[in-house]
């Protein structure tokens, strides 16, 4: 089955500098990869996601990538700020089979 | 985004007695829907799969005698911890899949404290 890897575990940043969240997949037919932001005490938010036929997408300060041949994907806060300190899952999914990275825990200080 | 509400948000109860949680789509029809388990600063772990109309899939490892899955409707699925015991306390989280092609978006509950005494 799909096996999906998340570093670093732990991030801490700066508050206006950039973070960088990695992901790596097994199963080459995982077909989409979402973000999920989840903040203590509350269930996983979906930040944004992307699918297999696209290489980048952002939305506002967030942006992901996919490298479909490395099978890798990252995500990419820009301008952080201490709000958006939180644990960040990566999945990687395959027809609807959805697996979860081990979280990240981003710490942005002011 | 779609809306998953999911009470209640903290459940304190006495060991032996069972305890259920409800999980709603609110403004979408769910024929999916999946129950999570998470530990402190740990990832989900995947308990179960609720499909309307249908017997849930449990994951393995799980009991299903201990956690029961009722998806009676499109929009709600309700997971009951029976008898439960202290070291049934966690996080427990609901979601539920948008469409039902390929690559549909997941969204989540807001989860629930479960603290067995």
């Amino acid at each position: 089955g799909e096996n999906v890897e998340q570093h670093p575990s732990t991030l801490s940043v700066q508050e206006g500098d950039s973070a960088v969240i990695k992901c790596t997949y097994s199963d080459s037919a995982s077909n989409y990869f979402p973000w999920y932001k989840q903040e203590l005490g509350k269930g996983p938010q979906l930040i944004i996601d992307i699918r297999s036929n696209v290489g980048e997408k952002k939305d506002q300060r967030i942006a992901v990538t996919l490298n479909k041949t490395a099978k890798h994907f990252s995500l990419h806060i820009t301008e952080t700020q201490p709000e958006d300190s939180a644990v960040y899952f990566c999945a990687a999914s395959i027809n609807n089979d959805m697996r979860f990275g081990a979280g990240t825990r981003l710490t942005v200080k002011p | 985004g779609a809306v998953v509400s999911q009470h209640p948000s903290w459940v304190i109860c006495k060991s032996g007695t069972s305890v259920k949680i409800e999980c709603r789509s609110l403004d979408f029809q769910a024929t999916t829907m999946f129950w999570y388990r998470q530990f402190p600063k740990q990832s989900l772990m995947l308990m179960a799969t609720s499909n309307e109309g249908s017997k849930a899939t449990y994951e393995q490892g799980v009991e299903k005698d201990k956690f029961l899955i009722n998806h009676a409707s499109l929009t709600l699925s309700t997971l009951t911890v029976t008898s439960a015991h202290p070291e049934d306390s966690s996080f427990y989280i609901c979601s539920a899949r948008l469409g039902r092609g390929p690559g549909e978006k997941l969204f989540f509950g807001s989860g629930t404290q479960l603290s067995v005494l």
